[in-house]
């Protein structure tokens, strides 16, 4: 069946410095969202992502869709204490936008001041 | 717009019994999914509802799992003869029709001793 991987699992970074996670499907996506999860918190949508190649940013954050729409990226630029949670990537097979949503693992961020 | 709500939002259960949770969707939202999370994983899909439909159910619940919708507002999802290994956050979300983007509640977390 579906898989959907994130790399790395866990990452540690300095206030400032960039962070990105990988998101990886084992088949063709019709589209891949991204939430955040803050610790003791539930899943929050930020962004979906439908078309091939597709950028799209949202304040220091980037987010892609690989041209054969089966992997994904988030970069946020110059992170700030308020980045830490948990970020999932979130895939859907077929070409209709309804469906059972796969999730990653999901990339812990956590963030030194 | 009041958001998703989940009860109750902590279960502690013996082996063996059954137990019931109960999820409201945001007013008008036609489809309700239920996930389950361990620590430390993503959302792991547990099955679908579109309206009072249940259009998928994931291949790795046991019959011991049984879900309904039976308006096509709240749902209900039932464990019998809970297991130790169903100990999880069990988040139920829903989304608008015409939209992708899931919504989640704060969760039902079931402890079995």
């Amino acid at each position: 069946g579906q898989q959907v991987m994130q790399i790395p699992q866990y990452q540690h970074v300095q206030e400032g410095e960039d962070f990105t996670t990988y998101c990886n499907s084992s088949t063709t996506l019709s589209n891949i969202q991204w939430y955040k999860q803050r610790p003791g918190g539930h899943p929050v949508f930020l962004i979906q992502l439908v078309k091939s190649g597709e950028v799209k940013k949202q304040k220091r954050l980037t987010f892609q869709f690989g041209e054969a729409k089966k992997n994904s990226s988030l970069h946020i630029t110059a992170t700030q204490t308020t980045d830490v949670g948990t970020y999932f990537c979130a895939g859907r097979e077929g070409s209709s936008n309804t469906g059972k949503l796969i999730f990653g693992q999901g990339t812990t961020l956590q963030v030194k001041p | 717009d009041t958001g998703v709500s989940q009860d109750p939002r902590h279960k502690i259960t013996k082996r063996g019994q059954n137990v019931t949770f109960r999820c409201d969707p945001i007013s008008e939202h036609n489809r309700l999914y239920w996930y389950r999370q361990t620590l430390g994983q993503g959302p792991e899909f547990l099955t679908y509802f579109q309206n009072e439909a249940q259009l998928e159910k994931s291949r790795l619940l046991s019959d011991r799992f049984s879900a309904e919708r039976p308006k096509g507002s709240f749902s209900t999802l039932e464990i019998q003869r809970t297991e130790q290994g169903d100990s999880a956050m069990y988040l139920c979300a829903s989304v608008r029709s015409g939209s992708g983007e899931l919504f989640f509640g704060e969760g039902s977390r079931l402890t079995v001793l």
